[in-house]
């Protein structure tokens, strides 16, 4: 089956603009998270949503938010851009909480670069 | 900021022989999971191992885990050229539904 799909692979923005990054999970899984991950600070976790809900939220500040659609797409908005935001953000995909028995399936990334 | 740290950071080792990497996490979790990562690309999951485990094998890999230390082993054996990435571990604790990531280890395997 498909994977986990996330558009676009690649984005430039200015600073203070917004961006919008995409997420499609595969078929029949539920929850989508997302994970910030940059050389200075690693993997870090943004927000994770099971049909529709914010169930988790990282210490982020409010410019970053999300959202999931009844067909469990996700996308995540970034508002008023950093140079900081520069990252590679991660979406990943699981059919039952706590990652189940089989773990997280992760996208290939959506490569931010704010100049 | 991040729970777990990683050791060591990074490991270069010939191919065919065994690599080992550490992973030691702060509070109770529910499991912990190991994750590769090829060069600024997705992460993959490798192995999945609950706190009531103690070890767990999948093909060249073997992970171990030690609650009462708080602490986690992948042994890859037998590397190969392919195995060159970047592994993390991960911890989910218990009621959360979020991966915490250690800082991981960047392994390296020369022909």
């Amino acid at each position: 089956k498909a994977g986990v799909t996330q558009t676009p692979r690649y984005l430039i923005k200015t600073r203070g603009q917004q961006v919008t990054l995409s997420c499609s999970p595969i078929s029949g899984h539920r929850s989508v998270s997302w994970y910030q991950q940059t050389p200075g600070q690693g993997l870090q976790f943004l927000f994770e949503y099971f049909s529709e809900t914010q169930r988790n939220k990282g210490n982020f500040p409010g410019r970053f938010s999300g959202r999931q659609f009844s067909n469990s797409r996700s996308e995540m908005n970034v508002s008023t851009l950093e140079l900081g935001d520069s990252a590679l953000y991660l979406c990943a995909s699981s059919s039952t909480v706590a990652g189940g028995g089989y773990g997280y399936t992760f996208g290939s990334g959506t490569r931010l670069t704010v100049v | 900021s991040q729970q777990g740290e990683e050791d060591p950071q990074a490991l270069s080792i010939q191919e065919g022989e065994n690599a080992t990497m550490n992973c030691s996490y702060k509070t109770s979790i529910n499991n912990l999971q190991w994750y590769r990562q090829n060069s600024g690309r997705g992460l993959v999951h490798l192995i999945l191992i609950r706190s009531n485990e103690r070890e767990k094998h999948s093909g060249r890999l073997r992970v171990t885990l030690d609650t009462s230390k708080k602490s986690s082993s992948l042994l890859i054996t037998a590397s190969r050229a392919a195995d060159t990435a970047s592994y993390f571990c991960a911890t989910i604790q218990w009621g959360a539904q979020k991966l915490v990531f250690g800082q991981g280890t960047r392994l390296t395997i020369n022909p």
